[in-house]
């Protein structure tokens, strides 16, 4: 069956940087598309981005551009997304989640980051 | 590319029906037929209920529908239970190959 399975949740320092896994699994990944999406606690869904793990093309959300990268290791059935210079703003649950006809039908169960002096 | 408009929250009476509304532009809803609606429960990630506007992924009730009318597209749920108590997102392609979220919208059944 579909799985989307995430990195454990982090603790990091203000100016650090977070690199989140999300490997899949019965799915073929060069098959789909994978966004990425966050949370903050308390407030609604927001969109970061989209990886095509065949062809490694990328787009961000405007709010992201030049801080957030997104990559895919099909070998190992798994992208990553790394946020750098994190505040405390970016404090959230994020999640990867497949793309189904440009909606997303499967989630990961989220991985919480923890921006803190 | 600014977040979708919805309510803040609505509530309705088991049994009963309720609309949930989603305002975008014509870059995003108005110019698109992918528009998607998620439901998430506390502590849970989102599921997909409706995608291409009026598309019930495999195992969503028949209750949950949506719509779509110019830049504003809706979901509404029948025979509203108390187990469809949760938030509601919208979500919408848009013109710059990227996807924008709802503000969300909290249910109460009451």
């Amino acid at each position: 069956q579909v799985q989307l399975v995430q990195s454990g949740a982090e603790v990091k320092k203000p100016g650090a940087s977070v690199k989140i896994s999300c490997k899949a699994s019965g799915f073929t990944l060069t098959s789909y598309h994978m966004h990425w999406v966050r949370q903050a606690p308390g407030q609604g869904l927001e969109w970061m981005g989209i990886i095509k793990p065949r062809d490694d093309q990328i787009n961000y959300a405007q709010n992201f551009q030049g801080r957030v990268t997104m990559t895919g290791d099909t070998s190992t059935t798994t992208v990553y997304m790394e946020v750098n210079s994190l505040t405390s703003e970016d404090t959230a649950v994020y999640y990867c989640a497949r793309d189904f006809h440009w909606s997303t039908d499967y989630w990961g169960q989220g991985t919480l980051v923890t921006v803190s002096s | 590319q600014s977040a979708l408009t919805q309510p803040a929250s609505v509530s309705g009476s088991p049994g009963q029906s309720i609309t949930i509304s989603c305002t975008g532009t014509s870059s995003d809803v108005g110019g698109y037929y992918y528009v998607s609606w998620y439901q998430q429960h506390p502590g849970k990630a989102p599921k997909l209920m409706i995608y291409g506007v009026t598309n019930r992924p495999s195992g969503v009730s028949h209750r949950f529908s949506g719509s779509k009318s110019g830049n504003t597209a809706s979901l509404t749920i029948s025979g509203l239970q108390a187990e469809d108590e949760a938030d509601y997102y919208c979500s919408s392609y848009t013109s710059s190959d990227t996807w924008v979220f709802g503000g969300g919208t909290k249910l109460t059944v009451l």
